[in-house]
């Protein structure tokens, strides 16, 4: 399996443009995780799909932010108008069902710049 | 609210042993995690222990829990370069709270 697979891998852009982070989880997990890591506030869970619906989205920073799940293979995070405060780097992770140790496994983030 | 913490840097010689230490407040994890974060990289499973042991041994990976203390360790023994990153603890509940990560760096 190739693991989960975020793209892209960098995003720059302009501040007030619309920016669109994708993922694909391992085949078979059904659970999917989106978070941001920042210096200053660390790892930051923003939103939880478990069987392709939003369980918790509590960390969702405002409207701004949404997410999406139309199938088991897919998601994506969307921000829409960016700004410079979100730059970050933006993971997704999978999950098998119960949080099994080694079922969880993160991609490898998409650097995203608002400038 | 649930909360793990953890020291923001750690520096230790090249051979010398690396402990790293967390503290968390959710009593009902079944499970303790540490990740390793290399540069530019996402977060990879390092070990985990369950909440019923003490100890975990893997090769020059130790995990100790103090249930009572609610702290966990990670002891690195003969710490190489290549043991460079960010270690995050995280507990298993579906919050999943984790540790802010400890940055480990290697003294020639």
């Amino acid at each position: 399996d190739a693991g989960v697979i975020q793209s892209p891998r960098h995003e720059v852009t302009e501040m007030g443009q619309e920016v669109t982070l994708r993922c694909k989880p391992i085949s078979g997990h059904n659970s999917l995780f989106w978070y941001r890591q920042t210096m200053m506030r660390g790892l930051e869970l923003l939103i939880y799909f478990n069987n392709n619906v939003p369980i918790d989205d509590s960390g969702m920073p405002e409207d701004r932010f949404s997410a999406k799940m139309p199938n088991a293979s897919f998601s994506t995070l969307k921000i829409q108008p960016s700004e410079p405060r979100d730059s970050a780097v933006y993971f997704c992770a999978s999950s098998l069902p119960g949080g099994v140790p080694h079922g969880y496994t993160f991609g490898s983030g998409t650097r995203l710049t608002v400038v | 609210g649930e909360d793990v913490e953890q020291s923001l840097f750690l520096s230790v010689r090249e051979g010398d042993s690396s402990v790293i230490n967390c503290t968390y407040t959710d009593s009902s994890s079944t499970y303790l995690y540490w990740y390793k974060q290399e540069p530019g990289a996402g977060l990879q499973l390092l070990t985990y222990i369950f909440s019923n042991m003490d100890m975990k041994q893997d090769q020059r990976l130790t995990v100790l829990l103090n249930k009572k203390d609610k702290h966990l360790s990670l002891r690195i023994a003969d710490t190489q370069t290549g043991d460079s990153a960010i270690y995050f603890c995280r507990n298993s509940n579906y919050q999943l709270i984790w540790g802010a990560g400890t940055k480990l760096i290697i003294k020639p």
